[in-house]
């Protein structure tokens, strides 16, 4: 069973900072994503990442993924307030029906 | 842009009672998908539909559960008889063809279920 594992859970940060957001999958599988989740609002799309080093970036947001250490990262450089959000990982599952099984999220807050 | 429409956005039932939540996919995509999000967890997958029948189903979708694809546009998620544990944000999901390399799931806004 394919398990995703993220930290840490809650993440509070000054803007102006750096911080990275660690997504941990247990089992061999394709395709990475990363969603953003504003409170009580539906998950949008960050990222997809295919294969092993892959490496995306939008505005102060660079995922990566490590398909040998079963490790994909989110990286924020500078914090803004703007990006206080929950962030979750999510790795699509083994069938070609595409399950994605997600992790349990990120907390970010961004204080100025 | 085209986006995922879910209706309604709150829904408060007894419990025992059907619910019926709807949902508006992407127009030109094969794959449908309901998720739900129960407070403050994560979210977690309930059913994968395709080619108007169910391809795959997480152990939370029980006999319960039903989906349902009624016509060309719509695509349905029936919760018979609800219960407490029902009570959470469903999330509607769809996809274009398998042969995108990106293979990106859309949401919609979700409907919050709230059974008392």
């Amino acid at each position: 069973e394919l398990k995703v594992e993220q930290n840490p859970l809650f993440l509070s940060m000054q803007e102006g900072k750096n911080y990275t957001i660690y997504c941990n999958y247990s089992t061999t599988s394709d395709r990475l994503y990363w969603y953003r989740q504003d409170p009580g609002k539906s998950l949008e799309s960050l990222f997809v990442l295919l294969s092993n080093g892959a490496v995306k970036q939008e505005g102060r947001l660079m995922a990566s993924l490590d398909t040998k250490a079963r490790l994909s990262t989110l990286h924020i450089t500078a914090a803004v307030h703007d990006l206080s959000a929950t962030y979750f990982c999510a790795r699509r599952g083994g069938t070609s029906y595409g399950k994605l099984t997600f992790g349990q999220g990120t907390i970010l807050t961004v204080h100025p | 842009e085209p986006e995922v429409t879910q209706t309604p956005s709150h829904q408060v039932t007894q419990m025992g009672q059907e619910v019926i939540l709807r949902c508006v996919p992407i127009s030109n995509h094969l794959y449908f998908y309901w998720y739900r999000q129960i407070l403050g967890q994560k979210v977690e997958f309930l059913v994968s539909f395709y080619n108007n029948e169910i391809s795959e189903k997480s152990e939370i979708f029980d006999d319960q559960f039903s989906v349902e694809r009624p016509d060309g546009s719509n695509f349905t998620l029936k919760i018979r008889s609800t219960k407490l544990e029902d009570s959470a944000m469903y999330f509607c999901a769809s996809r274009a063809r398998a042969s995108l390399a990106k293979n990106i799931q859309y949401f919609g806004a979700g409907t919050r279920l709230s059974v008392l």
